[in-house]
């Protein structure tokens, strides 16, 4: 069971906006900022989104991260078959990172 | 570029241990502020931090995990390592190593991963 709470599974057709939500407390995403990680299959996760909302050099821009009390999203516009893959969400935890269980999202 | 790698047994006996070492390539190990991490995944599931080690040797570790874990540092090869004690099948996972950087106020988490290596614990 994991901390923080996330769908198993989101679908999209390309071209379509498609968002994943990751649920959590007071002790992780409520005082703390959400990570998000997209990890394609048999490789390791990447990191997509830091700091709740900021994309790292080489992320493109139809990736975005927004967090709102204890929960966040991430949101995927312009979907491609490429971003088939798990995501996973982030958040310290008092003395720990804590994860998602992940979202498989299927691209259509 | 830093590049990170992990290497160690694949096959390991229960209520052994099991012994990863993480090589860091593409930058010293001891510059900058990082911490140096371990998370695995058992197949088909999610992601769990297992613990990690700062330059300066300081360690944090997942409670659940905490009284099996030692991670320690080994500056002169540019390597971190994972022991794990008294293993079961539950311990069966893909063991990743992982940075965590901690420049520019606050830490990232995981900006930089190995590729994993899957851990088998059976007899």
């Amino acid at each position: 069971q994991s901390v923080l709470t996330q769908p198993p599974s989101a679908s999209g057709t390309p071209g379509q906006r498609v968002t994943i939500s990751c649920s959590g407390s007071s002790s992780n995403i409520g005082s703390n900022y959400v990570y998000w990680y997209q990890q394609l299959p048999a490789t390791a996760p990447k990191l997509l989104i830091y700091r709740n909302n900021q994309r790292p050099s080489g992320v493109p821009d139809r990736f975005s991260g927004s967090k709102s009390g204890t929960s966040a999203s991430l949101a995927i516009s312009g979907l491609r078959s490429e971003d088939e893959a798990d995501y996973y969400c982030a958040a310290w935890d008092d003395s720990l990172w804590v994860f998602g269980g992940g979202t498989k999202l299927t691209v259509l | 570029q830093v590049q990170l790698q992990e290497s160690g047994p694949g096959l390991v006996k229960p209520s052994q241990t099991l012994s990863l070492t993480c090589t860091v390539s593409g930058g010293s190990i001891s510059s900058g502020s990082y911490y140096w991490g371990w998370i695995r995944q058992p197949a088909g599931k999610g992601l769990e931090w297992i613990g990690r080690i700062y330059t300066s040797g300081s360690t944090n570790y997942n409670p659940s995990l905490k009284s099996r874990v030692t991670i320690s540092v080994d500056t002169s090869k540019n390597q971190f390592s994972l022991k794990l004690s008294s293993v079961t099948a539950a311990d069966t996972a893909v063991y990743y190593c992982a940075r965590e950087n901690c420049s520019g106020g606050g830490c990232n988490p995981f900006d930089s991963w190995g590729q994993g290596t899957l851990v088998t614990v059976s007899s």
